[in-house]
């Protein structure tokens, strides 16, 4: 069975600085990963996924599948970057559902 | 687009009680999910349906129902409620589940108390 951890109930840093949050999965097959973003009063909505290779809000995120590691990373944090973060796994294969963390609560102090 | 809606927003419930959980898309997405949340455990898959009439089981079913009778529509059903069934439960749906459609809409969450 898959499973996705997330060692880091709350990080915080001042704004300016980098942030690297902290994803490690566990799948024997080839997964595609993603990072959700909850910020408050708002819905649960998706920020990127490694397929696409893309950066979103100054995010990025490389799939390192010899660590079987997603961490996401920006280089000088926002306030408005606070929220709530969850790693998502979904199989390539079967029923494909998503696997989430526990998620990590980024606060970027002023 | 509404997107997805749920309701209601917050519940209290009797243990014992049953109660139905709704959750509606008007995206004509495919894909449609069931989550609860519990503090330090992230999200986790209850129920999921991947069309009209077609629902399976996903990590934590046990004391819920589903049904998917039409496209929009994706409701839960708690037939006896436990004071273990706490908890914020999202909807979220998607196109598809196949990569690059599935990114899943969230809707905006039921806190569910049972007392």
């Amino acid at each position: 069975a898959q499973r996705v951890t997330q060692p880091e109930k709350l990080l915080s840093v001042f704004k300016g600085a980098p942030v690297e949050l902290k994803c490690n999965y566990s799948y024997s097959g080839s997964p595609e990963l993603f990072w959700y973003v909850q910020y408050s009063r708002q819905r649960l909505q998706l920020l990127l996924r490694h397929i696409s290779r893309e950066s979103i809000k100054g995010f990025t995120a490389d799939l390192n599948k010899g660590e079987t590691s997603f961490h996401l990373k920006k280089p000088f944090a926002q306030e408005e970057d606070s929220a709530m973060y969850y790693c998502a796994l979904s199989p390539n294969t079967g029923r494909r559902a998503l696997t989430f963390g526990s998620g990590t609560r980024l606060q970027v102090q002023p | 687009n509404a997107g997805v809606t749920q309701t209601p927003k917050f519940q209290v419930l009797k243990t014992g009680q049953s109660m139905t959980l709704q959750c509606a898309q008007d995206m004509n997405h495919e894909y449609m999910s069931w989550y609860r949340q519990d503090p330090g455990m992230g999200l986790r898959l209850i129920h999921y349906s991947v069309g009209a009439g077609i629902t399976d089981q996903g990590e934590v079913p046990n004391g819920y129902n589903v049904s998917r009778s039409t496209t929009e529509d994706f409701p839960l059903r708690l037939l006896s409620a436990a004071p273990s069934q706490t908890s914020v439960y999202f909807c979220a749906s998607s196109y598809s589940r196949h990569p690059l459609r599935n990114e899943q809409f969230f809707g905006p969450g039921t806190r569910l108390t049972v007392l």
